[in-house]
């Protein structure tokens, strides 16, 4: 079955407790992206990836690191947690072409105490 | 530049219709919309590419104006099931920013 998957589903953390967001997607997706979800602000792109080895900030990617060392694969690190970054994140896959719609992982609610 | 959407709610009743519009200042380079229900992740709906396109998808269907700097959703005739949160998208070079989204409630 395609699909995106996210690990963990839920987190509660504390401030300054390193933690990794892991996707890994199955269909061959040359782009992926990271977003966050809060109330009212919609959906907010932190980083994305056109490939691996390639990766590129969105609008918010303060507090935030990813990599892609494989193709599958784009984990998202909060190195220093803080309680603004609770929120709902989302990783997202497409392939890169005018058509290319994004499959959406079905999401990781972290709260930072 | 992040799209703006309107209305940011609307409540309909089963079988009314509605219309969500998403615009920009600047022209876009494509569209593309979204359905999130509660809890769940967004779900693609549709996406255009030209000015002056039209598309559809059962009761749900979409333009997008000539400047491309706007586009709206059609939902006719709606169903419990359209209810949610929708989305537009439009590319920026290589990144894919959404609007602040349209909440669409449907009751019996």
């Amino acid at each position: 079955e395609a699909q995106v998957t996210q690990n963990p589903r839920y987190l509660i953390t504390v401030t300054g407790k390193k933690l990794t967001v892991t996707c890994s997607q199955n269909m061959n997706h040359e782009y992926m992206s990271w977003y966050r979800q809060d109330p009212g602000l919609g959906l907010r792109q932190i980083y994305y990836s056109m490939n691996v080895e390639v990766t590129d900030k969105g609008d918010v990617p303060e507090g935030y690191k990813v990599s892609r060392k494989e193709k599958r694969n784009f984990p998202l690190i909060l190195e220093s947690p803080s309680p603004n970054q609770t929120s709902l994140y989302f990783c997202a896959s497409s392939f890169i072409r005018e058509s290319g719609e994004l499959f959406f992982g079905e999401g990781s609610r972290l709260t930072v105490l | 530049q992040q799209p703006v959407q309107s209305p940011q709610a609307v409540i309909l009743r089963e079988g009314e219709d509605a219309v969500i519009n998403c615009s920009s200042s600047k022209a876009l380079y494509s569209v593309h919309w979204y359905r999130q229900k509660h809890g769940e992740a967004p779900v693609f709906l549709m996406i255009l590419l030209k000015g002056g396109e039209q598309k559809g998808h059962e009761k749900i269907s979409a333009s997008f104006n000539e400047k491309k700097q706007q586009s709206s959703l059609y939902l006719t005739a709606s169903q419990l099931s359209y209810s949610g949160t929708y989305f537009c998208g439009s590319h920026n070079t290589d990144k894919l920013i959404f609007g602040t989204g349209t909440r669409l409630q449907v009751f019996p």
